[in-house]
């Protein structure tokens, strides 16, 4: 069954450094995501992505955040300082067709844990 | 401010027995609704979707959908415990909102053999 890649899996940082947790979509999918959620929280949104453009962003992401789609396969989340509040799993998700249409749903991948000390 | 409201459990359940878990959303205008399992320090994993009001079956999970009233309900029967996990309602906030899921905080369910 196709899935979505993370990596890496773990990644402890110190706080101030730079962070970029790659992921590999699912191959036919469209419409890319990135969510995290920390130790004991909700899931929460961070970033729609979609014809190498952001569609939708929420008020975490803020300016030190930034996501690429560096070639076919790739999709990336670039933490530029991290900060210990930044610290959690970071899921990666792709679909097909935009959700709504009664016709897909976001897949997701194993996460990458991001610890900032 | 959107919400996805479930209550936290943990929901104890006999095995064999069914398992109901329920779930409340703000945002009148939601059109779709989906339930995910999360096993601890896993990503989530998709058990349903329902788009439209009423029931819907799949083996031995059933979503239920009450626009009206804003809930959206999940059905275990016969349950065993692999599925002792956090049950996570999500919610496509809007229409023209790609992927933009507002998600409840879960509500964990324990199996008990």
């Amino acid at each position: 069954e196709p899935e979505v890649t993370q990596t890496p899996s773990h990644q402890v940082t110190q706080m101030g450094q730079e962070v970029i947790l790659r992921c590999v979509p699912i191959s036919n999918h469209l419409y890319f995501y990135w969510y995290r959620q920390i130790l004991g929280q909700k899931v929460e949104f961070l970033v729609s992505f979609y014809n190498n453009e952001i569609s939708e962003k929420s008020e975490i992401f803020d300016d030190q955040f930034s996501v690429e789609r560096p070639d076919g396969s790739n999709f990336t989340l670039k933490i530029r300082s991290t900060k210990l509040e930044d610290s959690a799993m970071y899921f990666c998700a792709s679909s097909d067709e935009e959700t709504g249409s009664g016709a897909n749903v976001l897949t997701f991948g194993a996460g990458s844990r991001l610890t900032v000390l | 401010q959107k919400e996805v409201e479930q209550n936290s459990g943990p929901l104890s359940v006999p095995e064999g027995a069914i398992a109901s878990l329920n779930c409340t959303y703000s945002d009148r205008v939601s059109q779709s609704f989906f339930w995910y399992r999360q096993y601890s320090g896993k990503s989530p994993e998709l058990i349903m979707s329902i788009y439209s009001n009423g029931d819907k079956e799949d083996g031995r999970f059933t979503a239920q959908l009450n626009k009206a009233s804003q809930y959206v309900s999940l059905l275990i029967r016969d349950s065993q415990p692999s599925d002792s996990a956090t049950y996570l309602c999500a919610v496509d906030a809007t229409t023209d909102s790609w992927g933009k899921f507002q998600f409840g905080a879960g509500t964990q369910v324990v199996v008990t053999p």
